[in-house]
């Protein structure tokens, strides 16, 4: 159980292009969906949480013009990242958050590679 | 700022031996402990969950907890190569805070 999907793992783009990558929970609802950037041999950073039907809450330097996030339904959100440039090559990860009794178990995609031409 | 911080490695062990991974976290109303594994070039896999005092065991991994010194730790016994990998240990209070990760590497 927990599985998140992601879609396209891999994409590559040429610069001032949009790209839209989508993230689902297949076999749970998930309460919050949260997006992650990772350079390479870097640590993941939180780019913006979002919960379903509400606008979502960006990280403090991240672009919410640039980074648009849609969270349709309890297992759906997408990620688009619009005008897309060389510096916006990255690993992008999205989670899918479980309530507990006691905690928020977040269960990773297998993330899109995206590459910027 | 609430923050997690882990030692960033290369922590390196003979494969056989216990592995001891290291996190201390500053959000004392802290409620939930994670462990994830990252193998390169993939996403982080959850490993270990762990809400009250004390030790948990699932396999050849242990997760520790100590909330009075804010500190949290993961146990790898018997290590194997293919547990190399990074490891990421996560806070849950206000929010969900991870820390930049030890990466490990099991000497065959």
């Amino acid at each position: 159980g927990a599985v998140v999907s992601q879609h396209p793992s891999r994409v590559i783009c040429k610069s001032g292009t949009s790209v839209k990558i989508e993230c689902r929970s297949l076999d749970f609802q998930a309460t919050t969906m949260f997006w992650y950037r990772q350079f390479p041999k870097q640590s993941l950073m939180l780019m913006a949480t979002s919960n379903e039907g509400s606008k979502a809450t960006y990280e403090q330097g991240v672009e919410k013009d640039k980074f648009l996030i849609n969270h349709a339904s309890l297992t759906l959100s997408t990620l688009t990242v619009t005008s897309a440039h060389p510096e916006d090559s990255s690993f992008y990860i999205c989670s899918a958050s479980l309530d507990r009794v006691r905690g928020n178990e977040q269960f990773f995609g297998p993330g899109t590679r995206l590459t910027v031409l | 700022q609430k923050e997690v911080e882990q030692n960033s490695g290369p922590l390196s062990v003979p494969e056989g031996a216990i592995a001891s991974l290291n996190c201390t976290y500053s959000d004392r109303g802290s409620q939930s402990f994670f462990w994830y594994r990252q193998y390169s070039g993939k996403s982080p896999e959850l490993i270990m969950s762990i809400y009250s005092n004390g030790d948990k065991e699932d396999g050849r991994f242990t997760a520790q907890l100590n909330k009075a010194s804010q500190y949290v730790s993961l146990l790898i016994r018997d290590s194997q190569p293919s547990d190399s990998a990074t490891y990421l240990c996560a806070v849950y209070g206000q929010n969900f805070v991870f820390g930049p990760g030890t990466r490990l590497s099991v000497l065959p």
